[in-house]
């Protein structure tokens, strides 16, 4: 089974600096045959549901803002908001679809320091 | 403008059953597969049910198999989830959301807003 892990649980940065949040698949989520990571993030706000981020692991979604950034193949995957806003608190989750039971990270909740 | 709105969540004993319907607007519902996804209270994300286009295809999670069943009315452009035999960890809130792609190996690019399901006597 997969597990995706998320690091770190929690993260406080200032505004208008670069927050980084880190996920890690216990198997590689690399497809050969087509050279894609079947890795997506999602941006959770309180009461609301999931909005997505990116897909293929660095394909940002329609409308996403450029200070967000995926990155990453295999196993280790990277989420990068440069220039944080006040509108950028939120728990993120990434999430594989390499796998039949399309597993969640644990998530990760940024809040401004 | 893609719509998912969920509907017939609630309170329930354990060992009862619920429906919850998702009704989808603004796209071709019966081209993608759909998904339900739920969310316990403070805790995170959980995949629970997937179904092709044409609902040929189902599968699920293992802590809902044999009690959850998936399936879709395209007449309709409707999803259900048919939950039995609940118990108080199937307690959460449960969104029905949509994949880009006619694969079971998907994303989510859309999301209802949820519905509160509480197992408890």
């Amino acid at each position: 089974d997969f597990v995706m892990t998320q690091s770190p649980d929690s993260l406080a940065v200032s505004l208008g600096e670069r927050a980084t949040i880190n996920c890690k698949s216990s198997q590689s989520v690399l497809y050969d045959s087509n050279n894609k990571n079947y890795l997506a993030w999602y941006q959770q706000k309180p009461g609301q549901p999931p909005k997505l981020l990116f897909y293929w692991a660095s394909t940002r979604e329609s409308g996403v803002p450029d200070r967000f950034s995926g990155s990453g193949s295999g196993t280790d995957f990277t989420l990068t908001i440069s220039g944080l806003q006040a509108e950028d608190v939120a728990v993120y989750y990434c999430q594989e679809y390499y796998s039949t039971a399309l597993t969640f990270g644990g998530g990760t909740k940024l809040e401004i320091k | 403008e893609v719509q998912l709105v969920e509907s017939g969540g609630g309170l329930v004993q354990p060992g009862g059953s619920l429906r919850l319907s998702c009704a989808a607007s603004g796209f071709s519902f019966s081209t993608y597969w759909m998904s339900w996804v739920r969310q316990a209270p403070g805790k995170g994300l959980e995949w629970v049910a997937n179904i092709k286009g044409d609902g040929s295809q189902m599968n699920y999670a293992d802590s809902v198999k044999g009690r959850f069943t998936i399936s879709r009315d395209n007449t309709k452009n409707s999803l259900y989830l048919e939950m039995n035999s609940l118990r108080a960890e199937d307690t959460a809130m449960y969104f029905c959301a949509k994949t880009p792609r006619d694969s079971r190996y998907s994303h989510f690019d859309y999301w209802g807003q949820g519905n509160l399901v509480t197992v408890s006597s």
